[in-house]
């Protein structure tokens, strides 16, 4: 099956630590991004990577680290830095980012909870 | 700043009823508006609009663009029970290397049987 895979669905962090959330596609698409959405806030995008070995920060990337060494994965480390992680993050995917903008498809998303 | 803003933020109506969806936008480098629904988990792709006054249609859900009053909307008639979802209009913004979507805070509809 084709598809965008997070993993774990679920995550539990204490504070202090960094933990890496996986996005895994076998869509053969160029562009990848992660996400952030908190209630009532719709979604604010951390990081994107248009090619391997390049990406590029969203609007809300401090904390936040990526990689992106095959196409296919792009793991997100949410690390101490970042002030308030607990949230629900998605990883999406395009085929690339033309200048028409591409159908971005999305993961199922981590739930991420800092106790 | 860029702001893509949907009103209502919430919405609850009874099955059979047509509802209306908004979706406004200021931006700079507009290219095209897409919408989405989310359930539970992964937003779905719903319709990607670029061009002013062309309808796109999709079984009861049904959306339009009009650039010149730069805003959207998303139609759905004779609403189910499975249509309660979180409705996310999105612009896609193209300023090359640094292209990207910008999304609205959604909207929650919840219908009831």
């Amino acid at each position: 099956d084709g598809g965008i895979t997070q993993s774990p669905k679920y995550l539990f962090r204490k504070e202090g630590q960094n933990v890496t959330l996986s996005c895994e596609q076998n869509l053969n698409h160029d562009a990848m991004y992660w996400y952030r959405q908190d209630p009532g806030q719709g979604l604010r995008l951390i990081y994107y990577s248009q090619i391997v070995n390049d990406f590029q920060k969203g609007d809300i990337a401090e904390g936040y680290s990526v990689s992106r060494e095959k196409k296919e994965s792009f793991p997100l480390t949410v690390t101490s830095a970042q002030k308030n992680p607990t949230a629900f993050y998605l990883c999406a995917s395009s085929i690339r980012t033309g200048a028409q903008g591409d159908t971005q498809y999305f993961g199922p998303g981590t739930r991420l909870t800092v106790l | 700043e860029d702001k893509v803003v949907q009103s209502p933020l919430s919405l609850v109506v009874h099955e059979g009823d047509t509802v209306t969806l908004n979706c406004s936008y200021e931006v700079t480098n507009f290219r095209s508006l897409l919408w989405y629904k989310q359930e539970k988990k992964a937003p779905t792709f719903l319709f990607m609009l670029t061009s002013s006054g062309i309808e796109k249609k999709s079984g009861r859900l049904s959306s339009i663009l009009d650039k010149k009053e730069l805003f959207s909307i998303l139609n759905i008639t004779a609403t189910q029970t499975g249509d309660s979802a979180v409705y996310l209009c999105a612009v896609f913004l193209f300023t090359g290397a640094n292209s990207k979507l910008t999304f609205g805070k959604g909207i929650t509809l919840s219908v009831r049987p």
